[in-house]
């Protein structure tokens, strides 16, 4: 039973361009989000995060929009440079139950040409 | 720069043989996390220290244990590992606030081979 869902195991875009990595979960509880980058032969890395009491959350090149009603989020990244290329996993929390176990999507392979 | 170090990065052990995969942390973060995440697969959180109290995930084998000597060491032992248990061994750090949104810091992970 996924709760968390990153249904693109892959993306491939430009240089420069806007990459849009999405993220869809089945938890009504779930109020916090986050997304973390992976490299190979590293451990993820804190991205960015959202409550879910906002819809929107900007850092830099980075902005995550979340869809509640859709139980929707997705991370656009603006403009799109090589060294974004990674795994970036969406997770997501119950701040009511366990403030402390995230769930995990599989991961979405982002590549950005040059 | 404070961080979370696992050692060893790499780990061959046979199959039924004890193995123990090590994580340490300078960051003085309270809350300690084991997640085993499998090729293509989801990180799968196998257990959490909050201090000294140890928190197991139902469904987290018996074959998988673990200790916290002090805050910055946490241990996994894998009593008997079976070829299913071959995967990266992410460890991870956190500081407990309270208000649910608390970031968990990564380790590099541990791959470890079952042979």
């Amino acid at each position: 039973d996924q709760q968390v869902k990153q249904n693109s195991p892959s993306l491939s875009v430009q240089e420069g361009r806007i990459s849009i990595l999405n993220c869809d979960y089945t938890n009504s509880m779930f109020d916090y989000f986050l997304w973390y980058k992976k490299y190979p032969a590293e451990g993820p890395t804190f991205l960015i995060s959202i409550s879910s009491i906002k819809d929107k959350n900007e850092d830099g090149r980075f902005t995550v929009f979340l869809n509640k009603s859709a139980k929707h989020l997705s991370l656009h990244i603006v403009p799109s440079q090589p060294g974004d290329s990674a795994v970036y996993f969406c997770a997501a929390r119950n701040s009511g139950g366990s403030n402390y176990k995230l769930t995990f999507g599989k991961g979405t392979l982002l590549t950005v040409n040059p | 720069d404070a961080m979370v170090i696992q050692n060893p990065r790499y780990q061959v052990t046979q199959f039924g043989k004890p193995v123990t995969l090590s994580c340490s942390q300078t960051l003085n973060h309270n809350v300690m996390y084991w997640y085993q995440q499998k090729s293509s697969q989801a990180p799968k959180l196998l257990f959490h220290y909050y201090d000294k109290d140890f928190n197991n995930e139902a469904d987290t084998p018996d074959n998988f244990q673990s200790r916290r000597p002090n805050t910055s060491f946490c241990f996994l032992d894998i009593r008997s590992p079976g070829l299913g248990d071959a995967a990266m061994y992410l460890c991870a750090t956190s500081r407990f606030s309270g208000a649910g949104t608390d970031t968990q810091y990564f380790g590099p992970g541990t791959r470890l081979t079952v042979l």
